[in-house]
């Protein structure tokens, strides 16, 4: 049982350049979210989905697109990379009402 | 918007003192409300949780309660450890659209 697994675990991009960032979960859950987290900032919530087909957008989504083409995967685009993107992600899934949320481990991106 | 305020960091503690971290929320109705832990290079881990005024979380001798009169879900332990030397987030979920959003962190530092 792998949880939520993030893909890549690091990253450098440079200014300007596209990445996609894939978030998998393998419990079935309805909801996924994607966070980001700077140093003084916590965790900001960019943006999630409480079903496959369905997104909706966080605190700070400027700058990133997002899809769920399928139940298990969540996807985070960075279409034209800025230094202000360079960040540690987490993606995060819960199901039901009042549930936990489980974490991956992370993506550090670095945007040079 | 929903959000969550705590108190900033770094909590410095000698071993077996007691811990109160400070954690309240804005939110429109009756969030869910969490504390979750974050070791080095991991992600986050539920600690406890309270879905409702008055319930009281807890889980590996630390307890919050949920004050609606005060907003309010401090996090607290009557004997630190070392090994609970992590940072620590408060978070709120707004039930109605299951949006997870957490505080700055607090990074708690307990020497033997």
């Amino acid at each position: 049982n792998a949880g939520v697994t993030q893909t890549p675990k690091f990253r450098v991009l440079k200014t300007g350049q596209s990445m996609t960032l894939l978030c998998a979960q393998d419990m079935n859950h309805e909801y996924m979210y994607w966070y980001r987290q700077d140093p003084g900032m916590g965790l900001r919530l960019i943006h999630y989905s409480v079903g496959e087909g369905t997104t909706a957008k966080g605190e700070v989504p400027d700058g990133y697109n997002v899809s769920r083409l399928k139940k298990q995967n969540f996807l985070l685009g960075l279409e034209s990379a800025a230094p202000s993107q360079t960040s540690v992600y987490f993606c995060a899934s819960r199901t039901g009402e009042n549930t936990e949320a489980f974490f991956g481990q992370g993506t550090r991106l670095t945007v040079v | 918007g929903d959000s969550v305020t705590q108190m900033e960091g770094p909590v410095t503690l000698s071993e077996e003192a007691f811990l109160t971290i400070n954690c309240t929320y804005t939110a429109t109705g009756y969030p869910s409300l969490f504390w979750y832990v974050q070791y080095p290079g991991e992600g986050l881990q539920l600690l406890l949780k309270a879905t409702k005024a008055d319930d009281k979380g807890s889980n590996k001798g630390f307890e919050a309660t949920y004050r609606k009169e005060t907003t309010s879900f401090h996090l607290e332990k009557g004997s630190v450890q070392v090994s609970d030397s992590a940072v620590y987030f408060c978070a709120s979920m707004n039930t109605g659209f299951q949006k997870l959003v957490f505080g700055t962190g607090t990074r708690l530092l307990v020497s033997p």
